[in-house]
């Protein structure tokens, strides 16, 4: 079975600094790794994704993350937040393979100061 | 491209009444899944399809079914509602399993 794990419920940064959100994940098999984020009373739209091939994956709004086999971590970073970037993220597991079930992280939430 | 279509979009239930909610999908994807979200606890799935007229439970699969006569839908029956099935609810389709899941934009179920 697999597990995600996204420490603390909520971070906050003040505009222009660096984010940086948390994920660590178990899984019996080679893992797919992929970031959600939900703006409020919306849906879950797509950031990026790790698949097996770089590392270093970028998504979209100047996001990214980096698979860490030895750490079992997918940390999700930005160089500089925008006003834009509050919403709450998730961080999800899926084991490659037929049957693969999608397996959210409780999700963390990212407030912008001013 | 209508992507994942969820309806309705909100929905007031009295306990022990039933109810369906439907999903549809256009991408002719193998994989839907519901999912429930409740604050401080993320995504949870309740079932999930990989194709017609396979089902399997996930991880909250109690007071729910689903069957998946085509590939396009995956409807939801809540068999007689309670409170604790206040939530948000949202369906989801995807490709090979490489592949993030789309999303629908949810239904808000309250149970009074």
């Amino acid at each position: 079975a697999q597990s995600v794990t996204q420490l603390g419920s909520h971070v906050s940064v003040s505009e222009g600094a660096l984010v940086l959100l948390r994920c660590n994940y178990s899984s019996s098999v080679p893992p797919y790794l992929f970031w959600y984020v939900q703006y409020p009373n919306q849906g879950l739209q797509l950031l990026l994704k790790y698949t097996s091939a770089a590392t270093l994956v970028k998504g979209i709004n100047g996001f990214e993350a980096e698979f860490k086999k030895s750490e079992t971590s997918f940390h999700l970073t930005k160089p500089s937040a925008h006003m834009r970037d509050a919403a709450e993220y998730f961080c999800a597991v899926r084991p490659g393979g037929a049957n693969s079930k999608l397996t959210f992280g409780k999700g963390i939430t990212l407030s912008v100061r001013p | 491209n209508a992507g994942v279509t969820q309806t309705p979009k909100f929905q007031v239930l009295k306990t022990g009444q039933s109810m369906t909610l439907q999903c549809a999908q256009d991408m002719n994807h193998e994989y839907m899944s519901w999912y429930r979200q409740d604050p401080g606890m993320g995504l949870r799935l309740i079932h999930y399809s990989v194709g017609a007229g396979i089902t399997d439970q996930g991880e909250v699969p109690n007071g729910y079914n689903v069957s998946r006569s085509t590939t396009e839908d995956f409807p939801l029956r809540l068999l007689s509602a309670a409170p604790s099935q206040t939530s948000v609810y949202f369906c989801a389709s995807s490709g090979q399993s490489f592949y993030g899941y789309t999303f629908g934009s949810g239904t808000r179920l309250t149970v009074v």
